[in-house]
């Protein structure tokens, strides 16, 4: 599968716990993205990078959360002392830039977070 | 920053009619506007987009024209099949270029295909 890849697919943890993602992006694709996406509701977004720069953090992102890409391949999103309203689904998204007018994102699976 | 609004929030058709779905934005600066369709438990998937510079673009059943003065676009979809139920998205880039990367979507629409 040469899609976007997101690791773990679940994750149950207890409030005050710290969670580690991973996203592996299409192989070519400069540009990596972290969205949430609560029920109901389409996908927020929280931070992206352009090779190994992160390029944007949403102003709504706590201080808990931390996204790395140190080698501009796969990426880790980080959250610190989780909370019960972090739990939602963390997605992963990637495109290749500059693309000729579009900037055309790609999903994973998906990671879904439930907080104790 | 942009805003995306998505009308109906729900939508229920009976197979083969047609349906329709409308997105407005804010940033008449905005330059791309692509569509995602999200089957439960499953991720987002592009199933069309448009730039600016162009008014309708068409895949096989599905359809998205824009309007650039009412800052409005639609997909739409004809010959619906059961298949087509899902949660459809409209999404625009923040700041209005699709060079920001960042994209605002709208709050989906559930499409029920009836068979």
């Amino acid at each position: 599968d040469t899609g976007v890849s997101q690791d773990p697919r679940h994750k149950i943890t207890k409030r005050g716990q710290n969670v580690t993602f991973r996203c592996d992006p299409i192989s070519e694709h400069n540009r990596l993205y972290w969205y949430r996406q609560t029920l109901g509701q389409g996908p927020e977004f929280l931070t992206y990078f352009q090779n190994e720069a992160q390029l944007e953090k949403s102003r709504l992102l706590s201080d808990r959360f931390s996204a790395e890409r140190p080698k501009g391949s796969f990426s880790t999103l980080e959250i610190q002392r989780t909370e019960q309203g972090d739990s939602a689904m963390y997605l992963c998204a990637s495109s290749l830039y500059p693309t000729g007018g579009g900037n055309e994102q790609f999903f994973g699976p998906g990671t879904r977070l439930t907080v104790l | 920053g942009e805003n995306v609004e998505q009308h109906p929030s729900t939508l229920s058709v009976q197979e083969g009619d047609s349906a329709v779905i409308k997105c407005t934005y804010s940033d008449s600066a905005s330059n791309y506007f692509p569509w995602y369709k999200q089957e439960l438990g499953k991720r987002p998937q592009l199933i069309i987009d448009i730039r600016s510079n162009v008014g309708e673009k068409k895949d096989q059943r599905i359809a998205v024209t824009l309007n650039k003065t009412a800052k409005h676009f639609s997909l739409h979809i004809t010959e619906t099949q059961p298949e087509d139920s899902a949660v459809y998205f409209c999404a625009a880039p923040e700041g209005g270029s699709s060079n920001t990367g960042k994209l605002i979507f709208g709050q989906g629409t559930t499409l029920q295909v009836k068979p």
